[in-house]
């Protein structure tokens, strides 16, 4: 079945660097949503990429999606502590189910 | 969301009790969906529910049962819980059209000795 990998697993920053994590597929991704869930909390949806090649932006947070629609990544500039916790990817798989990734987990340091 | 509550926050049982974890949902959504959540494994769907008539078998519903009591409630059960169904669990709700954003619920604490 399809897989949905995210990398890094982890990413420890200091405040102030960017930070990028990608969602890589075997197949192609169909619509993918981006989660973030702070340490101890639950998934909150982000953003939503459809098509092709697709760059979205949140204030420090740029979204993309790849041409071929393998991968997307998200990409976060000068990060704050407010940005720690885990990102998700998650692909739109038949009938409106989403595929989740493994996660990047972000520690950010101050 | 408090939208989405689930009961109980936290439970611990032993070997081949069964449980049932509860969700309810004041969103007036029609799908909902059951994941359990592992270190370094993401979320994972164990079975969803487009409406009160539906139910389908999500990645890993083996050990696992559910009902859709009502539009609003979504339950899931371990007939006879064993210690690698320790996990954190989430139920999640979604409108069914345009960007169907999931909302999650606050998450289930499930410890099987």
């Amino acid at each position: 079945g399809q897989q949905v990998m995210q990398i890094p697993q982890y990413q420890h920053v200091q405040e102030g660097e960017d930070f990028t994590t990608y969602c890589n597929s075997s197949t192609t991704l169909s619509n993918i949503q981006w989660y973030k869930q702070r340490p101890g909390g639950h998934p909150v949806f982000l953003i939503q990429l459809v098509k092709s090649g697709e760059v979205k932006k949140q204030k420090r947070l740029t979204f993309q999606f790849g041409e071929a629609k393998k991968n997307s990544s998200l990409h976060i500039t000068a990060t704050q502590t407010t940005d720690v916790g885990t990102y998700f990817c998650a692909d739109l798989s038949g009938t409106y189910k989403y595929i989740f990734g493994t996660g990047t987990r972000l520690k950010v340091l101050a | 969301d408090a939208d989405v509550t689930q009961t109980p926050r936290n439970r611990i049982t032993k070997t081949g009790k069964r449980i049932m974890l509860e969700c309810s949902q004041t969103k007036g959504h029609d799908r909902m969906y059951w994941y359990r959540q592992d270190p370094g494994l993401g979320l994972r769907l164990i079975y969803y529910s487009f409406d009160v008539k539906d139910i389908n078998k999500g990645e890993i519903s083996d050990g696992y049962s559910v009902s859709r009591q009502a539009q609003a409630k979504f339950s899931l059960s371990l007939e006879s819980a064993i210690p690698n169904q320790t996990a954190l669990y989430f139920c999640a709700t979604s409108y069914g059209s345009g960007t169907d954003t999931q909302y999650f619920g606050p998450g289930t604490r499930l410890t099987v000795l």
